[in-house]
Order: structure tokens, then C-alpha cells, then sequence
């Protein structure tokens, strides 16, 4: 399985402020997903990233709020902007691995204050 | 730190019981399955898949039971030990124009007692 790599691992921010996660994995990967844990729940997929393409979001989710990056296909970053508390969550990177299936990073555990 | 259990259903296991997590899943064309297990502070981690042509599958102490009949999974641990506890999601894959999307189910917490 792929190995994926996420920073920062935990951030405290003030509202306002952006913050840019970023996401490498240890191969090269098609399709790459980033995903909104909020406190308490499941995981809410955010958008789709694409190596040459602009990223594909779920409802809900708007580029000018959370952009995102994916240059080549083994990097991706995803930036949440103008944070407002509400915005407090786990943000996980994944991946599709050669078996179907999908590894997570570690996420980034991100409050805003 | 903080916890990512606060609103899910609990489940509490004595140490050597077997353990049955359920979970409903909402689209009858998923064709793939997967469970994961979520230690406080990490990603989800891969426990078992299962494909829809299946109706069960097993792996080491965990087993996968598939009903599409009436869209319901279930993860089976067998001789639960301490380090089992933790945060377990199933996951249906999408097909079609949502292929690679994964929909998480809301989540259980297991807390296996010593």
C-alpha cells in the first residue's frame, strides 16, 4: 500500500487565517481525496484532486474556500482560508491503493480560535 | 486531546468476548466494502473489504458479513483485546460518476475492559 506522508500533524490558528496542509505519498497515484472529520463524526469527502485538472468538490464545498493543489502525481495541498472556528476539524488525505482499496494519511488536527 | 467519539454509538466488550459492529449503508449499486478502525490521533486504518458478489468474508480474528438484501454490513471481532478499542467505520465505494468516492458510515467507538 501506498504510504502517504501529511503535515502539519496538528495546527491552532486564528480565525481569519489560512492554513495549507500539505500531502505526499510514497508512489505515484491518479486520483487523490481529501476528506473533513468533524468533531464527533464520520468523514466528509471534500473534493477530488487531479494531477492537471482543476479539483472536483463535493456539495458543500467551495474552491475559494478550501483550494487546492496537486502538481504532480505524488503531492497535493489543500488550504483552508479565511478560518472561522467552525472550521475546527481532522483534514485527511487519501489515496487509492493497488488493491482498491484506500490508505489514509494521519490527518491534521486543526483549531481555530 | 480531543475526541472524535463525542456523538457516536458506544459499544463496551470484556476483554475475550467476540464483538459485532453494524452499520447500514444507503446506495444499492455500492459494489465495494471496507471497514476501518480509527485510533485517537491517526488516520483510519484498513481492517477488511468486501465486494458485492460476496456475502462474507474473513480475515485474522475479524470477519465481514454482507446482507444487500437490506443494505447492512457487519464487522465481526473474535477475542477482542484491549488494543481493538477504537473508532470503526464502514465505507461504501461509488460507482459510476462517483467512482473512488468513498461515503463513511457514521462510526461505532469499541471499548474492550480489561
Amino acid at each position: 500500500s501506498a504510504v502517504i506522508s501529511q503535515k502539519p500533524s496538528r495546527d491552532i490558528c486564528q480565525r481569519g487565517t489560512s492554513l495549507t496542509i500539505q500531502c505526499q505519498v510514497d508512489s505515484q497515484v491518479t486520483m487523490m481525496f481529501w476528506y473533513r472529520q468533524q468533531p464527533g463524526q464520520s468523514l466528509t469527502l471534500i473534493a477530488t484532486a487531479n494531477q492537471g485538472s482543476e479539483a472536483t468538490y463535493e456539495s458543500g464545498f467551495v474552491i475559494d474556500k478550501f483550494p487546492i493543489s496537486r502538481p504532480n502525481l505524488t503531492f497535493s495541498t489543500l488550504t483552508v482560508s479565511n478560518m472561522s472556528p467552525e472550521d475546527s476539524s481532522i483534514y485527511l488525505c487519501s489515496v487509492e491503493n493497488n488493491r482498491g482499496s484506500y490508505t489514509f494519511g494521519s490527518g491534521t488536527r486543526l483549531t481555530v480560535v | 486531546g480531543e475526541s472524535v467519539g463525542l456523538h457516536l454509538p458506544t459499544l463496551s466488550v470484556q476483554e475475550g468476548d467476540n464483538s459485532i459492529i453494524n452499520c447500514a449503508y444507503s446506495n444499492s449499486a455500492s459494489d465495494y466494502f471496507i471497514w476501518y478502525k480509527q485510533e485517537s490521533g491517526k488516520g483510519p486504518q484498513f481492517i477488511i473489504d468486501i465486494r458485492s458478489n460476496m456475502d462474507k468474508r474473513q480475515g485474522q480474528r475479524v470477519t465481514v458479513l454482507l446482507n444487500k438484501t437490506v443494505k447492512h454490513l457487519s464487522l465481526q471481532i473474535a477475542a477482542t483485546q484491549p488494543g481493538d478499542s477504537a473508532v470503526y467505520f464502514c465505507a461504501e465505494k461509488g460507482s459510476g460518476t462517483s467512482y473512488g468516492k468513498l461515503t463513511f458510515g457514521q462510526g461505532t467507538i469499541l471499548t474492550v475492559h480489561p
